[in-house]
């Protein structure tokens, strides 16, 4: 498998639920990131880790819960989510810290919260 | 002010026209430009850079105006398959890890 894999691709979940969302990159690149993506609005960058170190999390709530293992996989832990985190959950990597690297994206988790 | 801005469209034209977009930022220090695109329910994709100078991929050219605090992306001869929501995208500074995503213009392009 290329590039950068996401599952679930779909997901529904309660509120009280817990749920994961795993992402998994082959290119051997040092940075993964998680973007949440609502409908009509721009990406919000959520978290950013670089060699397994998190280097960036914007002010994202405890609900979200990130966790990367190693170089290649990102988690993304969910727990008593509100309805308005239903969006499109991506996953991207870059071969360093963006600014100057592309950053290739995962085809996204789309999340529901009922 | 948002951190980067782009008018949302729809930008509705016909096969073979020329398109233009522009998108404005806000930080006068961002130090990197790019243009992704995203297709209906997919993930982006980067399209291309935008270097000082401007430069041009096939059909397609990026241009930087740091004086007015702007990028453009020049579309000739659209096809079919360029209909796409198109990513302003901006590092805002050096001391971000991250880029800043614009909300996207999206492009119909018409036979």
């Amino acid at each position: 498998e290329t590039g950068v894999t996401q599952t679930p691709r779909h997901l529904v979940m309660g509120m009280t639920n817990k749920k994961s969302l795993k992402c998994e990159q082959h290119l051997g690149h040092n940075a993964m990131y998680w973007y949440k993506q609502s409908a009509k609005k721009p990406l919000e960058l959520m978290f950013v880790y670089s060699l397994e170190e998190r280097v960036e999390n914007n002010s994202v709530p405890s609900r979200f819960s990130p966790e990367c293992p190693n170089s290649s996989h990102l988690f993304l832990h969910l727990h008593t989510l509100q309805p308005e985190d239903s969006a499109l959950y991506l996953c991207a990597s870059s071969e360093g810290l963006a600014g100057m690297y592309e950053q290739y994206f995962g085809p996204g988790t789309r999340l529901t919260v009922t | 002010r948002k951190e980067v801005e782009q008018d949302p469209g729809p930008f509705n034209v016909p096969e073979g026209a020329t398109v233009a977009f522009n998108c404005t930022y806000s930080n006068s220090a961002s130090q990197s430009f790019f243009w992704y695109r995203q297709d209906c329910r997919k993930e982006p994709k980067l399209l291309m850079s935008v270097y000082s100078s401007g430069n041009e991929d096939g059909r397609f050219t990026a241009q930087l105006n740091r004086a007015s605090q702007y990028i453009s992306l020049l579309i000739r001869d659209s096809k079919l398959s360029d209909s796409a929501t198109y990513l302003c995208v901006v590092n805002p500074d050096t001391g971000r890890r991250a880029l800043t995503f614009g909300s996207g213009t999206r492009l119909q392009v018409q036979p």
